[in-house]
């Protein structure tokens, strides 16, 4: 068990790319969540997966954003057209359990230029 | 909309004292309460969990202190080590959130000094 992976640490773009972030979860884990991080924040839910299906979408989450999850292993989030407000600390959790203590992953940070 | 907030953003404590840190919650329909512990460069990591059927929940050095009437909480680190010093979440649920979703408060920088 090595956790919770998420691919790349970084990432600096350029305003108007496309970028996407993988996620790795520990593989017994059938719940994943993407959850943001801006500074001085604590972590904002973006969206949630039961296995495969994504079950929930924040409203704060516009249509540049999208999340899979195929087969109900690893989860992409891509940001389509970034914008400088976009860059945050982009976090994935999971858990085999209800109500939450998930395992975070150590984060992908955005920077937008 | 701030639902669960920690009004100090930081504590400084000597190494040995209690550590006390604080959260505060709007939504009377919360009944699940998180405290996470972040070093940086790391994800936040799980510190201790307390349902709002209780009043306190300890885990060796660390006790969490749920006051509902309040809307209060608070998590008590005894004694505290220099490797306590990290960033403190509170985080919350409610019933309708069984699934996982939680609500996180701005975070407590702490910093265990010698």
């Amino acid at each position: 068990d090595t956790g919770v992976s998420q691919n790349p640490r970084h990432k600096i773009t350029k305003r108007g790319q496309n970028v996407t972030f993988r996620c790795d979860p520990i593989s017994e884990h059938n719940r994943l969540y993407w959850y943001r991080q801006t500074l001085g924040q604590g972590p904002e839910f973006l969206t949630y997966f039961q296995n495969e299906a994504q079950l929930e979408k924040s409203r704060l989450l516009s249509d540049r954003f999208s999340a899979e999850r195929p087969k109900g292993s690893f989860s992409t989030l891509e940001i389509q057209r970034t914008e400088q407000g976009d860059s945050a600390m982009y976090l994935c959790a999971s858990s085999f359990r209800d109500r939450g203590g998930y395992t975070f992953g150590s984060g992908t940070r955005l920077t937008v230029v | 909309d701030q639902q669960v907030k920690q009004n100090s953003p930081s504590l400084s404590v000597q190494e040995g004292r209690i550590s006390i840190l604080n959260c505060d919650y709007t939504n009377s329909m919360f009944d699940y309460f998180l405290w996470y512990k972040k070093y940086p460069a790391e994800g936040p990591t799980f510190l201790i969990s307390i349902s709002s059927i209780k009043d306190k929940n300890e885990d060796g050095r660390f006790t969490v202190f749920l006051n509902k009437s309040a809307k209060h909480l608070s998590l008590h680190i005894v004694p505290s080590q220099p490797g306590d010093s990290a960033v403190y979440f509170c985080a919350a649920s409610g019933p309708t959130d069984s699934w996982g979703k939680l609500q996180f408060g701005a975070g407590t920088q702490v910093v265990v000094t010698p």
